[in-house]
């Protein structure tokens, strides 16, 4: 079964890190677009990075220098670097699967999303 | 950097046909097309068009989409108590490199 399965998210102080993954199954996160997406509880969709076969990377500009976007072939699995975190930064992460060609936009598999609260 | 424009909130009748819009610029939506997502609440969100008008596996025909320039249109038609959910479009901008989406509308099935 194609699937993709977040984890790391929790709760962490204002300035600290945190690091999410994303497992992929059923297919390999090398040969697609991966995708990180994040939504504030009542809000709506922000893309937040990118991570193409080639190993380009492409994310939204006012995160650039404080997210990283990373990918371990072997784990199947691809991962987000958030540093310097903030109470803004407090939503649900997905990660996402872009069928249909680099530009497509189609997200076809999401995970069920991570949660990230960023609270003293 | 700017996101698309969708109305926050549309209502139609059981049965009737609902189309909501989504607009941008000749960077983005006039561009590259447009992808169409779905969500309820508490659930991730599902893809129903993708590259304007594609249409994944199992999603209803009852759904098709359409572009003039840099406004895009979703049209659901034969609305039914599942269409009631939040609909957000996105497309790629090519000036920004970046992914952009609208701020979503909710549907509602009165």
């Amino acid at each position: 079964e194609v699937q993709l399965v977040e984890s790391g998210g929790g709760l962490v102080q204002p300035g600290g890190s945190l690091r999410l993954s994303c497992a992929g199954s059923g297919f390999n996160v090398t040969d697609y677009d991966m995708h990180w997406v994040r939504q504030v509880t009542g809000k709506g969709l922000e893309w937040v990075s990118s991570l193409g076969p080639t190993g380009n990377t492409y994310s939204t500009e006012s995160l650039k220098g404080r997210f990283t976007i990373s990918r371990d072939n072997a784990a199947n699995s691809f991962y987000l670097q958030m540093d310097s975190l903030s109470v803004v930064d407090t939503a649900i992460y997905y990660c996402a699967r872009e069928s249909g060609g680099s530009g497509s936009g189609g997200f076809d598999v999401w995970g069920l999303g991570t949660m990230v609260t960023v609270s003293s | 950097q700017a996101g698309l424009t969708q109305p926050p909130a549309v209502s139609k009748g059981l049965g009737q046909t609902a189309t909501l819009t989504c607009t941008g610029n000749s960077s983005n939506v006039g561009n590259e097309g447009v992808a169409w997502l779905q969500q309820h609440q508490g659930h991730p969100p599902k893809l129903l068009l993708y590259r304007n008008s594609n249409r994944p596996s199992g999603i209803s025909e009852r759904l098709s989409a359409s572009r003039s320039v840099n406004t895009a249109s979703l049209t659901i038609t034969g609305l039914q108590p599942e269409d009631e959910a939040d609909y957000y479009c996105s497309a790629w901008d090519s000036s920004l490199r970046v992914w952009v989406f609208g701020g979503g509308t909710k549907l509602t099935v009165l």
